[in-house]
């Protein structure tokens, strides 16, 4: 089955304590993003990557890193969590970057206390 | 800078009655749309998408109509099913951006018994 896996599905963390969250996709697909759901703000890109080690940041990505080692896998990263962080995040991937429907994860929930 | 919106943010219909649900959008040169479902814990879902070379695509029970004049676009739901309940999102793309989507901020539909 065609999927996107985030894992976990929910993480309580302390702020400051470095944590990971993993992406991967079985579509061979060459773009992989990652986005946080905020109420009233809809879906906010973070980082995107179009291929194996290309990444660059989105709409917000202060607080963040990610990796792209190999062509499945796209973890999110985050160094040193603070509230302000705490959010859905959605890792989405597609065939293309532009004009290519995006395939998600079913979802991280992150509270940093 | 440039944005996607949506006109109202709640919408409640009767179930077997058809559903309509818009969104503006700002950017001239958006060249793609898709309509995403999100239901209650869950990723974000694809639902239809239309290239700007065309102003009307239907699928199963859904169909999208775009009017580039005004910068809008709707989704229509036939024969809305209490299945239907869940939020909405619009997303645009357009060429020649590395960027992959940029996403409304969503209405949510309630199908009423």
């Amino acid at each position: 089955e065609a999927q996107v896996t985030q894992n976990p599905r929910y993480l309580i963390t302390v702020t400051g304590k470095k944590l990971t969250v993993t992406c991967s996709q079985n579509m061979n697909h060459e773009y992989m993003s990652w986005y946080r759901q905020d109420p009233g703000l809809g879906l906010r890109q973070i980082y995107y990557s179009m291929n194996v080690e290309v990444t660059d940041k989105g709409d917000v990505p202060e607080g963040y890193k990610v990796s792209r080692k190999e062509k499945r896998n796209f973890p999110l990263i985050l160094e040193s969590p603070s509230p302000n962080q705490t959010s859905l995040y959605f890792c989405a991937s597609s065939l293309g970057q532009v004009n290519t429907e995006a395939f998600f994860g079913q979802g991280t929930r992150l509270t940093v206390v | 800078g440039e944005s996607v919106g949506l006109h109202l943010p709640t919408l409640s219909v009767q179930e077997g009655d058809n559903s309509i649900i818009n969104c503006a959008y700002s950017n001239s040169a958006s060249d793609y749309f898709i309509w995403y479902k999100q239901e209650s814990g869950k990723g974000p879902q694809f639902i239809i998408d239309i290239r700007s070379n065309m102003d009307k695509r239907q699928g199963q029970r859904v169909t999208v109509l775009l009017n580039k004049t005004v910068k809008h676009l709707s989704l229509q739901i036939a024969a809305t099913q209490p299945g239907d309940s869940a939020v909405y999102f619009c997303a645009e793309n357009w060429g020649g951006s590395a960027r992959q989507l940029t996403f409304g901020s969503g209405t949510q539909l309630t199908v009423l018994p």
